[in-house]
């Protein structure tokens, strides 16, 4: 159980384009996802915090404008980097959980190289 | 000061190796300790949890906690060349949010 997917598992997409990576729970019912970046030998850095049927809560200095997140229903939540440059290069993991106490469970990561 | 501070290592052991991993935390309302694996380009595995000081065990893993020293530790005994991989702690706050340490790189060589 508690198995989360992302898609896509990579993608490479030209400077000024936007890139959609879809998170999923496919076993239970996630009312909280959360976005994570992490760079090359670094660790997870927390983005933003997605709550089912509400606004994403962003982390300070993420901009909001540049990394949509909806979360549309409790098994799916999409971040969408907005006119994506290359310092937006990064692997990005998602996690859920279903209730506040629960433990988080990780995605495989999407691995975004922007050229 | 960060809020979550890991030895960086990178470590090397022989296999059958006991690898101990460490982490330190400077907030008190951290609730509950973590530890996650992450082999290269994946996402992270949680391997234990725990939400109390002391011993919890699982096979070859033992999770500590000593919440007055605000110290945690991941043991590994009976160390395999398939536990070569970042070794991440991770600590709950009231609000749900993990926070991770900076990840230790652990290779064990046959």
């Amino acid at each position: 159980g508690a198995v989360v997917s992302q898609h896509p598992s990579w993608v490479i997409c030209k400077s000024g384009t936007s890139v959609k990576i879809e998170c999923r729970s496919l076993d239970f019912q996630a009312t909280t996802m959360f976005w994570y970046r992490q760079f090359p030998k670094q660790s997870l850095m927390l983005m933003a915090t997605s709550n089912e049927g509400s606004k994403a809560t962003y982390e300070q200095g993420v901009e909001k404008d540049k990394f949509l997140i909806n979360h549309a229903s409790l098994t799916l939540s999409t971040l969408t980097v907005t006119s994506a440059h290359p310092e937006d290069s990064s692997f990005y993991i998602c996690s859920a959980i279903a209730g506040v106490t629960d433990t988080q469970y990780f995605g495989p990561g999407t691995r975004l190289t922007v050229l | 000061q960060k809020e979550v501070e890991q030895d960086p290592g990178p470590l090397s052991v022989p296999e059958g190796a006991i690898v101990s991993l460490n982490c330190t935390y400077s907030n008190s309302a951290f609730q509950y300790f973590m530890w996650y694996r992450q082999y290269s380009r994946k996402g992270p595995e949680l391997l234990m949890y725990t939400y109390s000081s002391g011993n919890k065990e699982d096979g070859r893993f033992t999770a500590q906690v000593d919440k007055s020293s605000k110290y945690i530790s991941l043991f590994i005994r009976d160390s395999q060349p398939s536990d070569s991989a970042t070794y991440l702690c991770a600590i709950v706050g009231v609000d749900g949010k993990l926070t991770f340490g900076q990840g230790t790189i652990l290779t064990v060589h046959p």
